[in-house]
C-alpha cells in the first residue's frame, strides 16, 4: 500500500537555525500538505500545494516558513530561523484531489533548544 | 466558537461494548467530514469519510447531521486495539483544502 514517508523522524536544532524538513508524497496524489501538531495540542493546518505553488495557508504559516517540490517526488518545509515555539511533529499528507481524503506521513518530531 | 468541538474524554469502556463520539463543527457550508484515529506520538490514520447519507465499514459507523451540524462515530464490540484518539476533521468553506482537525476524544478499551 503506498504511503507518505518523512525524514528525518526526530530533528534537534538550535534557536535560530534553518532546518528543511523532507516527505515524499503518494506518487499518483497531487496536493500535498503541511500540518503541525504542538504536544498534546491539536493538529493544524499549515499550507497546501498544488501545481508547483501554494493553494493556501494558514496565518500560522509566515514568512519563516517556505515549501518546495525541489523534484518530481520531495516536497519540503523550511524553516528559516526556528523559535522555541516551533517544537512540535510536523506531518506531511497529500491527497489526489480537492477535499479528498488526505494520507498522512509519519511525521518529523522537531526539537528547538 | 471553535470551528470543530469534540468532547475529549477520556471514554473509558470494556472488550465489547459499545461506543459513540459526537463532534460539532461551526461552519453549515462544511462540505467534507473524516474521522481519523491517532495513536500516540503518531501520525493520524484516515478511519472513514462520512457522507450524507451516513456509512458503515465493518464495526464503525458514521453519520452526519447536517441540521445540527455535527458528525457522529459509533464502534461496536470495542476491541483492545481500538483504544486510540478519535479525530473529527472538517473542511473550511470557500477553501479547497483546508482542514479543521478537532482536539480528539480520547477512548480506551478495558480488557
Amino acid at each position: 500500500e503506498p504511503e507518505v514517508t518523512q525524514t528525518p523522524s526526530h530533528q534537534v536544532t538550535q534557536m535560530g537555525q534553518e532546518v528543511i524538513l523532507r516527505c515524499v508524497p503518494i506518487s499518483n496524489h497531487l496536493y500535498f500538505y503541511w500540518y503541525r501538531q504542538i504536544l498534546g495540542q491539536k493538529v493544524e493546518f499549515l499550507v497546501s500545494f498544488y501545481n508547483n505553488e501554494i493553494s493556501e495557508k494558514s496565518e500560522i504559516f509566515d514568512d519563516q516558513f517556505s515549501v518546495e517540490r525541489p523534484d518530481g517526488s520531495n516536497f519540503t518545509l523550511k524553516i528559516r530561523s526556528t523559535k522555541l515555539e516551533d517544537s512540535a511533529m510536523y506531518f506531511c499528507a497529500s491527497s489526489l484531489g480537492v477535499k479528498l481524503m488526505q494520507y498522512f506521513g509519519p511525521g518529523t518530531r522537531l526539537t528547538v533548544l | 466558537r471553535k470551528e470543530v468541538e469534540q468532547d475529549p474524554g477520556p471514554f473509558n469502556v470494556p472488550e465489547g461494548a459499545t461506543v459513540a463520539f459526537n463532534c460539532t463543527y461551526s461552519n453549515s457550508a462544511s462540505q467534507s467530514f473524516f474521522w481519523y484515529r491517532q495513536d500516540c506520538r503518531k501520525e493520524p490514520k484516515l478511519l472513514m469519510s462520512v457522507y450524507s447519507s451516513g456509512n458503515e465499514d465493518g464495526r464503525f459507523t458514521a453519520q452526519l447531521n447536517r441540521a445540527s451540524q455535527y458528525i457522529s462515530l459509533l464502534i461496536r464490540d470495542s476491541k483492545l486495539s481500538d483504544s486510540a484518539t478519535y479525530l473529527c476533521v472538517v473542511n473550511l468553506p470557500n477553501t479547497g483544502n483546508q482542514f479543521y482537525f478537532g482536539t480528539g476524544t480520547s477512548l480506551t478499551v478495558i480488557p
